[in-house]
């Protein structure tokens, strides 16, 4: 059991390149996000899912989009690289039932704009 | 929007507890959470707790919940160097959207 699994690791991009942070889960859940983490900002939300089909913006969500096509995937897209998307960005995805809340991080990918 | 708000540091020596505290604004969060960041890691989920109950425990770990005072605690009992990590409270609100805190880096002393 995979668990959320985030590629790739770390990726150097230059002003204005595109790129897609890949995230995938295996464990069927039904809630998927990402977050950036910048330092002494602790997690910030970019954009989330509650299912296949459905997305919806979080806190910081300008020049990032996102789409969920499927369960599994949630891919997370810069269109234009810039250097203030400089940061490490993390994938979750949760599933929630009555006392039973768990919440699952992938293990980040490190993002430079030069 | 909603709030979260830790100490930046902590300082423990070796065998004593840590209290990391962990304060909040929304009272309508449902469950409350608490991570783990080693350096360069990712976050390793330790415990959360639903916001009805009052404490949870699980082996070292003690998580104890004012909903009044809106007010997080995790105590980790008999600190080892291998609980030097930041350490990140954060609350559910929405059923998939976690608001942080910015992390308590702990330090164990020898």
């Amino acid at each position: 059991n995979a668990g959320v699994t985030q590629t790739p690791k770390f990726q150097v991009l230059k002003t204005g390149q595109s790129m897609t942070l890949q995230c995938a889960q295996d464990m069927n859940h039904e809630y998927m996000s990402w977050y950036r983490q910048d330092p002494g900002m602790g997690l910030r939300l970019i954009h989330y899912s509650v299912g296949a089909g459905i997305t919806d913006q979080g806190e910081v969500p300008n020049g990032y989009n996102v789409s969920r096509s499927t369960t599994e995937d949630f891919p997370l897209r810069l269109l234009s690289a810039a250097p203030s998307q400089t940061s490490v960005y993390f994938c979750a995805s949760s599933w929630l039932t009555g006392q039973r809340a768990e919440a699952f991080f992938g293990q980040g990918t490190r993002l430079t704009v030069v | 929007g909603e709030d979260v708000e830790q100490s930046l540091f902590l300082s423990v020596r070796e065998g004593d507890s840590s209290v990391i505290n962990c304060t909040y604004t929304d009272s309508s969060s449902t469950y409350l959470y608490w991570y783990k960041q080693e350096p360069g890691a990712g976050l390793q989920l330790l415990t959360y707790i639903f916001s009805n109950m009052d404490m949870k425990q699980d082996q070292r770990l003690t998580v104890l919940l004012n909903k009044k005072d809106k007010h997080l605690s995790l105590r980790i009992a008999d600190t080892q160097t291998g609980d030097s990590a930041i350490y990140f409270c954060a609350e559910m609100w929405g059923n998939e959207k976690l608001t942080f805190g910015t992390g308590t880096r702990l330090t164990i002393i020898p």
